[in-house]
């Protein structure tokens, strides 16, 4: 049974390219959290998705960052026109259902881009 | 002020030794959690609790709902527990995203 899977796991970019970061959440979950986590800052949400609709994206930033959760495939996290900043990583977690007290997320590895 | 704290940032133990984590956190929560993080790695979920007390190995968590306090304790601390443990707590009656705290970077030493 394996867990969530994030790929790639690391993801080098130019400034002004584009990323494209994918999450497969756990076999049985339908629900996908998107966190950030800056050089030596802590954890921070971005956005929390259900198959086909964006559930709460109040910590995604106003402009060039996207994500979606499909019918069928992974989530996608997208950042558009990537700046040195952007550079983080960047975990995705899944639960079975929402409700962060009675379902656990479980954490992908995460995938670390580094803008040059 | 963070909604979550944690105490100490850094802490430095010798093998064997027993290990405490505190965590502090501001608002009315439905869940707390406990996760492990080592260098350059993803994140492990340790616990997940809302009342009393959990255990598993030689890690104890608890929880104070009225002190809104948390404690991750480690018994016969081992080099292999080094890592960063990060308390993380998802608000009741608002989204399903969790709040984090920095973090508590332990290093065991042999």
């Amino acid at each position: 049974n394996a867990g969530v899977m994030q790929n790639p796991r690391h993801l080098v970019r130019r400034r002004g390219q584009e990323a494209r970061l994918r999450c497969s959440p756990m076999k049985g979950h339908s629900h996908v959290y998107w966190y950030r986590q800056l050089p030596e800052e802590g954890l921070k949400f971005m956005v929390y998705l259900q198959k086909e609709n964006i559930i709460d994206e109040s910590g995604m930033p106003k402009e060039r960052f996207s994500a979606e959760f499909p019918k069928e495939g992974p989530s996608i996290l997208r950042i558009q026109q990537v700046v040195r900043g952007d550079s983080a990583a960047y975990f995705c977690a899944s639960s079975q259902a929402g409700g962060s007290s009675y379902n656990e997320q479980f954490f992908g590895p995460g995938t670390r881009l580094t803008v040059l | 002020k963070n909604e979550v704290e944690q105490s100490p940032q850094n802490l430095t133990a010798q093998e064997g030794e027993f290990i405490t984590i505190n965590c502090s956190y501001s608002v009315g929560i439905s869940a707390l959690h406990w996760l492990q993080q080592h260098p350059g790695g993803g994140i492990v979920s340790l616990f997940m609790l809302s009342s009393g007390k959990k255990k598993h190995g030689r890690l104890i968590a608890t929880i104070n709902i009225q002190e809104k306090h948390s404690s991750l304790h480690i018994t016969a601390s081992h080099p292999r527990d080094s890592a960063v443990y990060i308390c993380a707590v998802g608000s009741r009656g608002g989204s399903e995203k969790l709040v984090f705290g920095k973090g508590t970077k332990l290093t065991v030493n042999p």
